[in-house]
This record gives C-alpha cells, structure tokens and sequence, in this order.
C-alpha cells in the first residue's frame, strides 16, 4: 500500500497549457505539503495545508492553486505553464505533533517538463 | 536550502565510512533530519537528533551535533553500493505547531564498488 501516492509520475507539456497533479495519503495524517524540486535537487516548499486549511504559502506565484477537497487529498493546478515551471513536484504529509520530533512522508515525486 | 547547507558530493570506496557534513543557522531548531533520497524515488527519513543531544547512534549511521557551531554531521560505516544516494540535511526552526522544514540542497552520495 503505498501512504502517499501522486499522479501522474511524468508530464510533459507546452508552454502555456493548464495542468494538475494530483496527491492523495493514506496515513491520516493531518497535514499536506507540496514541495519543488530543481535540477540542482534544491528541495523548496511551496505550500502546506492543515485539515483542509492553507497555512503555508511561501511566494509562489499565482498561477499555482493548490486545492485540498479534504484532509486526504491536496492537488496542485498550475495555470499558464513556463519553462521555469520544469521540476520534480513532491506531495508529503506529516501530523502535526506539539512536541516530539514529525516525519514527512514523500510520494515519488512528479516530473514535469514544459516544453 | 538558504539556511541549510551541505557540501554537494561525496564518493569514498564500499566498505569505507562515508562521513556528510551540514550546517544550519537557525538556533531555535529543536529537532535535526537526515533525509534519504534514492533515485527517481520521493525522500525518506533517515534518522534525527534532538537538540539536547549530541550524538545519536543507530545501527551503521552515527549523527554528530555540535550545537555551539551549528554543525550536523552524519556518519555511514561500512558505506555499501545501496547507501548510493542524495542526503539531505534539515530542520525545523519551530517544533511547535506547524512544520516548515528547510532542506539543504543535498549531499549526493556515490559509493565505487
């Protein structure tokens, strides 16, 4: 069974088009996260979601929407796609604890090209 | 990665100690991660540390805290083909609540059989 599964593994599209990844966990965890990675494998993080709730948003422009249906699920719509947009995406989930050392899970991770 | 950083690449023989380095500025951190991230495969938690710790052992991994320099070090003995990977050193700066970790930008392993 794997605990955080993300769809699809490999895009490849134009500038300009409209895409979405999708990520659903397994784990019951509380929190979700979407993350980049470049080339160089610098790991950055673009937005974290807490029960459905958006709570980290870290300078991302605004052709990314993230969207959590529910505290499974939290997909990722990126419009008017760009060269610079070309990254592996990683959906993760964690629960949030007020003490005690947290675990991100990783899904496999999304390669997007943008062509 | 701003706040975490790590030296880009590490090869040594299989069999030898693999020995990658980290430092992080953020003093609050309470908690300290060595992430693990195969080949075409999402990131895996290796190990951590608590603050109040200085060294951690498990199994064929030693984690080396030096809190007073900020440095994170992470010791692989008897470094095997499989140990071939990108490790990533990371933090939280607030333990509490919500978790924002920041990654180094990794350490890529090559391990020459």
């Amino acid at each position: 069974d794997t605990a955080v599964s993300q769809t699809p593994k490999y895009l490849v599209t134009q500038m300009g088009n409209d895409k979405s990844i999708k990520c659903e966990q397994n784990l019951g965890h509380d929190t979700m996260y979407w993350y980049k990675q470049d080339s160089k494998k610098f790991l950055k993080i673009m937005f974290s979601y807490n029960n459905k709730e958006l709570i980290i948003n870290e300078t991302v422009p605004n052709r990314f929407s993230p969207k959590s249906p529910d505290k499974a699920h939290l997909n990722l719509h990126i419009n008017s796609l760009e060269l610079g947009d070309s990254a592996v995406y990683f959906c993760a989930s964690s629960q949030v604890r007020l003490a005690g050392a947290g675990e991100l899970f990783f899904g496999e991770g999304s390669r997007l090209t943008v062509l | 990665g701003e706040d975490v950083e790590q030296s880009l690449f590490l090869s040594v023989r299989e069999g030898d100690s693999s020995v990658i380095n980290c430092t992080y500025t953020d003093s609050s951190s309470t908690y300290l991660y060595w992430y693990k991230q195969e080949p075409g495969a999402g990131l895996q938690l290796l190990t951590y540390i608590f603050s109040n710790m200085d060294m951690k052992q498990d199994q064929r991994l030693t984690v080396l805290l030096n809190k007073k320099d900020k440095h994170l070090s992470l010791r692989i003995a008897d470094t095997q083909t499989g140990d071939s990977a990108i490790y990533f050193c990371a933090e939280i700066p607030d333990s509490g609540g919500y978790q924002k970790v920041t990654f180094g930008i990794g350490t890529k392993l090559q391990v020459i059989p």
